[in-house]
């Protein structure tokens, strides 16, 4: 089945550790997006990417970064420089054009040790 | 800034009644619309969409209303079901710019026996 793939579910993070989180789509679609999503709050755009080797920062993106080397995968690193990285981190990808929604992995859950 | 809220942030309603959720939105250059389900620790799941040029579109059990004219959306879902319990979003995304999407806080509809 299509589908958008996150993983780990759950990960854990040491102090001064860079963490990495995996999305990988087989829907061949365009766009891909990371949402931080904190408790009973909305979420909030990481970064986003719209074509391959190319990506632009959110609304909250210090202490992130990415990488679209393929169509397929938008991996997202959670950095030691981001002081506060305890929250629900949600993947999404979105067919070309305009009008289309935007889809939705099950998300990582990212915890400090 | 733009913003997109909701007037409710919980909703109680008795299994087989009506649910109506609502949204307001500040952002007149927004013109799609989209209303997202999220069960504990899955991801948003794509419920039903609107065009701006369009104020009402009727799905299974779900129908979306738009009113411009106050900027504001509202999710009806009729005959709720225990399975309809969730958080329900809004989003929006203007025609200018990047097209990014602009969540809601959520509304948690709970469905009562």
């Amino acid at each position: 089945d299509g589908g958008i793939t996150q993983s780990p579910k759950y990960l854990f993070r040491k102090e001064g550790q860079n963490v990495t989180l995996s999305c990988e789509q087989n829907l061949n679609h365009d766009a891909m997006y990371w949402y931080r999503q904190d408790p009973g709050q909305g979420l909030r755009l990481i970064y986003y990417s719209q074509i391959v080797n190319d990506f632009q920062k959110g609304d909250i993106a210090e202490g992130y970064s990415v990488s679209r080397e393929k169509k397929e995968s938008f991996p997202l690193t959670v950095t030691s420089a981001q002081k506060n990285p305890t929250a629900f981190y949600l993947c999404a990808s979105m067919k070309g054009g305009v009008n289309q929604p935007q889809h939705f992995g099950d998300g990582t859950r990212l915890s400090i040790l | 800034g733009e913003s997109v809220g909701l007037h409710l942030p919980t909703l109680s309603v008795q299994e087989g009644d009506n649910s109506i959720i609502n949204c307001a939105y500040s952002n007149s250059a927004s013109d799609y619309f989209i209303w997202y389900k999220q069960e504990s620790g899955k991801g948003p799941q794509f419920i039903i969409d609107i065009r701006s040029n369009m104020d009402k579109r009727q799905g299974q059990r779900v129908t979306v209303l738009l009113n411009k004219t106050v900027k504001h959306l509202s999710l009806q879902i009729a005959a709720t079901q225990p399975g309809d319990s969730a958080v329900y979003f809004c989003a929006e995304r203007s025609n200018q710019g990047a097209q990014k999407l602009v969540f809601g806080q959520g509304t948690r509809l709970t469905i009562n026996p």
